[in-house]
């Protein structure tokens, strides 16, 4: 059975930093693309990013919005990919789902929810 | 950059066919789409992709009765004999490469609700 559990989510002040986790099992996590994506509340999906696979040399990509600040990476001897999210602003507050990327997503996590609040 | 434009709601009788529409901007009317349901509460769940030739690649587990098809810049998910089960939030997106940059688009989201 495919899963994909986010942690790492919580409060933290505009400006802060944090660092999300995706732990993913029941697939060969080293051979397949992970995409970051955000929902803030009530509100549609908004796609934060992408991590190919080592055959893809960790290619990444990231939407406008989060370019320079978020950084995407992974440590296949773990089954785990990361967002590293730094120069929090409160636009950034959503529920953070990691979801596995091939030719569409179709595995996706539970989510990790993100509050960026003073 | 693609524009995804979904109508926020739809409404129809348990049992009854629906068709959902998600419109791409008119210079991307050849893209292929993604439809993902969200129940309430729920994560997004992968239905079905729709090319711009009305062909259609689902995911696993999903039932007959959901069908795409395409007409120009729409792309369509219909349902027949609609279920209670169906009523969810309905997400269209896309996936491209444009001058070397990967990005994903998403619409709006279409709340169906099954009377």
């Amino acid at each position: 059975e495919v899963q994909l559990v986010e942690s790492g989510g919580g409060l933290v002040q505009p400006g802060g930093s944090l660092k999300l986790s995706c732990a993913a099992s029941g697939f060969t996590f080293s051979d397949s693309t992970m995409d970051w994506v955000r929902q803030a509340s009530g509100k549609g999906l908004e796609w934060v990013g992408r991590i190919r696979s080592k055959a893809n040399n960790y290619a990444t990509a990231y939407a406008a919005s989060v370019r320079g600040r978020f950084t995407i990476s992974r440590d296949d001897s773990k089954n785990t990919a990361y967002l590293q999210m730094n120069s929090l602003k409160t636009e950034d507050t959503a529920l953070y789902y990691c979801t596995r990327r091939d030719g569409a997503f179709d595995y996706w996590g539970q989510g990790t929810l993100v509050t960026v609040s003073s | 950059l693609p524009v995804l434009t979904q109508p926020p709601s739809a409404s129809a009788l348990l049992g009854a066919s629906i068709k959902l529409t998600c419109t791409l901007s008119s210079e991307h009317s050849t893209y292929t789409i993604e439809w993902y349901q969200q129940r309430p509460g729920g994560s997004p769940q992968y239905i079905m992709k729709v090319r711009s030739d009305g062909s259609h690649s689902k995911g696993d587990g999903i039932p007959d009765r959901f069908m795409g098809s395409s007409s120009g810049a729409d792309r369509y998910l219909t349902f027949s004999n609609l279920q209670s089960d169906d009523e969810a939030e309905y997400h269209c997106g896309e996936s491209h490469t444009i001058d070397g940059q990967v990005g994903v688009v998403f619409g709006g989201g279409t709340k169906l609700t099954v009377l």
